[in-house]
C-alpha cells in the first residue's frame, strides 16, 4: 500500500498570505489528523477529521482550520500567515480509531513564511 | 504546556548497547505510543501501549507503562547505528487530546 503522501513538500508564503496543504491518506484509512512541529514548540496537535468531521481539536487559533473529503483526503487551511506559523506540518492516518491507534505519517509539508 | 516530558533531552551510545529513554507525562491517558523520527525517514510509529498494559516488546524494543508514576520506558537492546533519530512519546489523553513529548535525541556511534 501507498503510505500517507502530503503535497506540496515546500512552501514559502509572506505574511498576511493564506496556504492550504494537502494529505492523501493510506487507502482504507478514515481518520486524518494534523501536527504542527516547530523546533520551539515541538509536535502539537492540530486536529482530526473523521467521516468528513471534526472529531478532535487541539489548542490552535481560528486561523487554522481543515476539511475531510468523502475519498478521506485531507486539506489544512491557515490564514493570515503569521511569521509564527512557519513549521512542518505532518498528516497522519490511522484506520478508524484516530487518536487511540496506530497512526501512520507523511513526510510533511514544510512552511516558511517571509 | 506539553503533555510528555521525555529524559534525557540527548543520549549517545556505543554500537551493540542498550538505550533506555523515558517518558513522563500529567493526566490520564488511554494509550501511550513511541515514535521515531529521522530525516530520512519522517515521523515512524514504534510501538503503542495500553493504559491497561505494564510492558510491551517488539524486536529490539521494550516499552514499560507505569500509569501511577504517570511515566513511561523505551528501552532498544543492542542498538545499531541505523538507530540513530529523535524518539517521541506521545499520550492520547482522556477528553481526546493528542499530546507529543519533548523527544531524546539518540545517537549510536559505531
Amino acid at each position: 500500500k501507498a503510505g500517507v503522501t502530503q503535497t506540496p513538500r515546500y512552501l514559502i508564503k509572506t505574511r498576511g498570505q493564506q496556504v492550504t496543504l494537502s494529505c492523501s491518506p493510506i487507502s482504507g484509512h478514515r481518520s486524518v489528523s494534523w501536527y504542527q512541529q516547530t523546533p520551539g514548540q515541538g509536535l502539537q496537535f492540530l486536529f482530526e477529521y473523521f467521516s468528513e468531521t471534526q472529531r478532535n481539536k487541539g489548542n490552535f487559533p481560528g486561523r487554522f482550520s481543515g476539511r475531510q473529503f468523502s475519498n478521506s483526503r485531507s486539506e489544512m487551511n491557515v490564514s493570515t500567515l503569521e511569521l509564527g506559523d512557519s513549521a512542518l506540518y505532518l498528516c497522519a492516518s490511522s484506520l478508524d480509531q484516530g487518536l487511540t491507534d496506530t497512526q501512520y505519517f507523511g513526510p510533511g509539508t514544510r512552511l516558511t513564511v517571509l | 504546556s506539553q503533555q510528555g516530558e521525555e529524559d534525557p533531552q540527548a543520549l549517545s551510545i556505543q554500537e551493540g548497547e542498550n538505550a533506555t529513554m523515558n517518558c513522563s507525562y500529567k493526566t490520564s491517558i488511554n494509550n501511550l505510543q513511541w515514535y521515531r523520527q529521522n530525516s530520512g525517514r519522517g515521523l515512524v510509529h514504534l510501538i503503542l501501549i495500553r493504559s491497561n498494559e505494564r510492558e510491551k516488546h517488539s524486536g529490539r524494543l521494550r516499552v514499560t507503562l507505569d500509569t501511577s508514576k504517570k511515566s513511561s520506558s523505551l528501552l532498544i537492546t543492542a542498538s545499531r547505528a541505523a538507530d540513530t533519530a529523535s524518539y517521541f512519546c506521545a499520550t492520547d489523553a482522556i477528553g481526546n487530546q493528542f499530546y507529543f513529548g519533548t523527544g531524546t535525541s539518540l545517537t549510536v556511534i559505531p
